[in-house]
């Protein structure tokens, strides 16, 4: 079955803990994305990758980091520097619009950090 | 990438067409047009793109000015079900969403 599949869907971690959120995709896709989403507000961009071995900072990219080791995968950290990391996770792959092909998100990961 | 407008909150009643607006004033010659809608707690879902012709889907048809400086997309006959908020984004580089309107579909 293609997609993008983000796991867990739901996340508890301490304080001052890292906490890395997966996300792979079986589409073939060179982009892929990473959303954080706070109640009520819109998505903003954490950090992008356009192909494998290269990604680049978003709107918000402080306080986290991720990795583009393979195609399929493109994970991410929230690490004790994020000063509010209770939120919700969206990861999309696609949307290159110089190929005009539309983007496709996971079902997210809710983090909480207590 | 170009900077998208869009009301923050629409009504409809339930079997009417709902008609969401967008403004992108500043998009490029090649850039085109997406639209995506979010369902409350859940990843977004694309509905429709387009560059400079009108396109219909099974979804949705997008409507864009002659100019490009807006579009809108119409739902023709709204459900309860397509109570979200839908995004316009414009722009080669990045995905980057706005606020978007909340479409709220009444019966």
């Amino acid at each position: 079955d293609g997609g993008i599949t983000q796991s867990p869907k739901y996340l508890f971690r301490k304080e001052g803990q890292n906490v890395t959120l997966s996300c792979e995709q079986n589409l073939n896709h060179d982009a892929m994305y990473w959303y954080r989403q706070d109640p009520g507000q819109g998505l903003r961009l954490i950090y992008y990758s356009q192909i494998v071995n290269d990604f680049q900072k978003g709107d918000i990219a402080e306080g986290y980091s991720v990795s583009r080791e393979k195609k399929e995968s493109f994970p991410l950290t929230v690490t004790s520097a994020q000063k509010n990391p209770t939120a919700f996770y969206l990861c999309a792959s696609g949307g290159d619009r110089l190929q005009n092909t539309e983007a496709f998100f996971g079902q997210g990961t809710r983090l909480t950090v207590v | 990438d170009a900077k998208t407008t869009q009301p923050p909150s629409m009504d409809c009643a339930e079997g009417r067409a709902a008609n969401l607006p967008c403004n992108h004033s500043t998009i490029s010659g090649n850039e085109y047009v997406y639209w995506y809608r979010q369902i409350h707690s859940q990843g977004p879902q694309y509905i429709i793109h387009g560059l400079k012709n009108n396109e219909t889907n099974e979804m949705a048809s997008l409507i864009i000015t002659e100019d490009r400086k807006s579009s809108t997309l119409i739902l023709p006959h709204a459900t309860l079900r397509d109570t979200a908020v839908y995004y316009c984004i414009v722009g080669y580089s990045t995905l980057t969403f706005g606020k978007g309107t909340m479409l709220l579909v009444s019966p």
